[in-house]
């Protein structure tokens, strides 16, 4: 079975330039998550969809961050304009249900400059 | 009050001793835990899964689970060098549904 699929692995910008992560999930996974884990710290859940729709998004930087999940399978996160602060890990997840196990892909690293 | 704490090390363990990671959650309705191995520059990768009060073994870990008081542990046997990693807890809430995470304790197992 493929696991959560995640592009691109690296990506330096500079500040006030834009930039898309996306994600694969696991066949058949209706949940997905984005998260953001900067060094050294734990996970922060960004925004959480169920098939298409949010679940959550309380801790999105809506001003600037965007996601969308089109048809309930695939999920692109955008950061427009990016600041130095946004330099982190974005790791997807996905999960068959909302309360089930979630496995993650192997994450984007994003470095602004 | 964080929803998930987690106490933030470094623990350290001598191999073959047995090393106990602790956490506590906020919220009383939670449904489902999770504990997260996650080696330096990789992404988090699920070692254990609990539902239910009492314990949940699966080969040299097991998982503690206590409602009542909140707290959700991780145990590990015969510590091995290759169990140093940082380990997450995560909730997920049953209200919302929310997966969760604390920040994690960083473990090192001395040879």
């Amino acid at each position: 079975e493929a696991g959560v699929a995640q592009s691109p692995r690296y990506k330096i910008i500079e500040k006030r330039q834009s930039v898309a992560f996306w994600c694969n999930p696991i066949s058949g996974h209706a949940t997905l998550y984005w998260y953001q884990q900067i060094l050294g710290q734990g996970p922060k859940l960004l925004i959480q969809f169920q098939n298409n729709g949010v679940v959550d998004d309380s801790q999105l930087p809506k001003d600037r961050f965007s996601a969308e999940r089109l048809k309930g399978v695939d999920s692109t996160l955008k950061i427009q304009p990016a600041k130095l602060e946004d330099s982190a890990v974005y790791l997807c997840a996905s999960s068959l249900g909302r309360s089930t196990e979630a496995f993650f892909g192997q994450g984007t690293r994003l470095t602004v400059v | 009050q964080k929803e998930v704490e987690q106490n933030s090390g470094p623990l350290s363990v001598p191999e073959g001793a047995i090393a106990s990671l602790n956490c506590t959650y906020s919220d009383r309705v939670s449904q489902s835990f999770f504990w997260y191995r996650q080696y330096s520059g990789k992404s988090p990768e699920l070692i254990m899964s609990i539902y239910s009060n009492g314990d949940k073994e699966d080969g040299r870990f097991t998982a503690q689970l206590n409602k009542a008081s909140q707290y959700v542990s991780l145990l590990i046997r015969d510590s091995q060098p290759s169990d140093s990693a940082t380990y997450l807890c995560a909730v997920n809430n049953f209200g919302n549904e929310k997966l969760t995470f604390g920040t994690g304790t960083r473990l090192t197992i001395i040879p």
